[in-house]
C-alpha cells in the first residue's frame, strides 16, 4: 500500500530534551516536506527536500533540523524542544514530476506535547 | 510573500444545503492551487486541484474554479452530507514563490442531519 509513516503518533517530552520524528515514504517521491499544524494558523511548512541531500527552509525553521540522506526518509529533528513547539505534526511526499502542480501525500500526523 | 486566505469557521449546515467555502490567494507567477480536506484524527487528503487559470478542479460532487481575475479558487459543493463533516484547507504551491507549499488557516464544516 502506498502511503506515508510518521513515528511515534503521539509524544510528550520536556524541555530541551533532543527528540526525532521520522518519516518515511514508499512511493519513490522525489519531494518532501514537514508542516506544524496549529489552530487558527492553518499548515505552515517547516523544510521540505527536492531530493536526497537537497533540502530547504520553509516558512518557519527556526528550532527544527532535519536531513535527507535516502530517498524515502525524512527525520525531523528538534535538538532542543520548547513548549511553543507543541504541535500537531505532518509529513508529506509528492512525486514532482510536474513540479508542485502534483498532489501531496500526507502521514497520519504527530502530535508532540513540550512541556 | 505568497498567502491564502478562507473563509473562518465553523460553518454548520443542514444536510442538502449549498456549500460555499471562500478562498483567495496572492502568489508571485501562476501557481497551483488545491483543496485538501482532514476528517478527524486523520491527516490531509487532496480532494481536488486546479493547476492554470479557468480550470475548474472537481471531485466526490465538490468543485472549485481558477479565477485569476479575481484571486480565488472558491469550493462549492450543491448538496452537502453529514459525511462532509470536516476541515477543508485551501492552499497553493508555486515554484516561483520558492517551492514552497501555503495553506490557508482551514475551514470546519459540521453537517447536521
Amino acid at each position: 500500500e502506498a502511503q506515508v509513516t510518521q513515528n511515534p503518533r503521539y509524544l510528550i517530552t520536556v524541555t530541551g530534551k533532543k527528540l526525532t520524528v521520522t518519516c518515511s515514504q514508499n512511493m519513490n517521491h522525489e519531494y518532501m516536506s514537514w508542516y506544524r499544524q496549529d489552530p487558527g494558523l492553518g499548515l505552515r511548512q517547516i523544510y521540505y527536500s527536492m531530493n536526497v541531500e537537497v533540502t530547504d527552509k520553509g516558512d518557519v525553521p527556526e528550532g527544527y533540523k532535519v536531513s535527507r540522506k535516502e530517498k524515502r526518509n525524512f527525520p525531523l529533528i528538534l535538538e532542543s524542544p520548547s513548549p511553543n513547539q507543541t504541535s500537531l505534526y505532518f509529513c508529506a511526499s509528492n512525486p514532482f514530476g510536474r513540479g508542485l502542480a502534483e498532489t501531496q501525500y500526507f502521514g497520519p500526523g504527530t502530535r508532540l506535547l513540550v512541556l | 510573500g505568497d498567502s491564502v486566505t478562507q473563509m473562518e469557521g465553523p460553518v454548520t449546515l443542514s444536510e442538502e444545503a449549498f456549500l460555499t467555502i471562500n478562498c483567495t490567494y496572492t502568489a508571485t507567477g501562476y501557481p497551483s492551487l488545491f483543496w485538501y480536506v482532514q476528517y478527524p484524527g486523520e491527516g490531509l487528503q487532496l480532494l481536488l486541484k486546479a493547476t492554470k487559470a479557468d480550470d475548474k478542479g472537481s471531485n466526490k460532487g465538490f468543485e472549485a474554479t481558477y479565477r485569476k481575475e479575481t484571486t480565488s479558487f472558491h469550493l462549492e459543493k450543491g448538496s452537502v452530507q453529514v459525511s462532509d463533516s470536516a476541515v477543508y484547507f485551501c492552499a497553493l504551491s508555486s515554484e516561483a514563490g520558492g517551492f514552497k507549499t501555503i495553506f490557508g488557516a482551514g475551514t470546519r464544516l459540521f453537517v447536521k442531519a
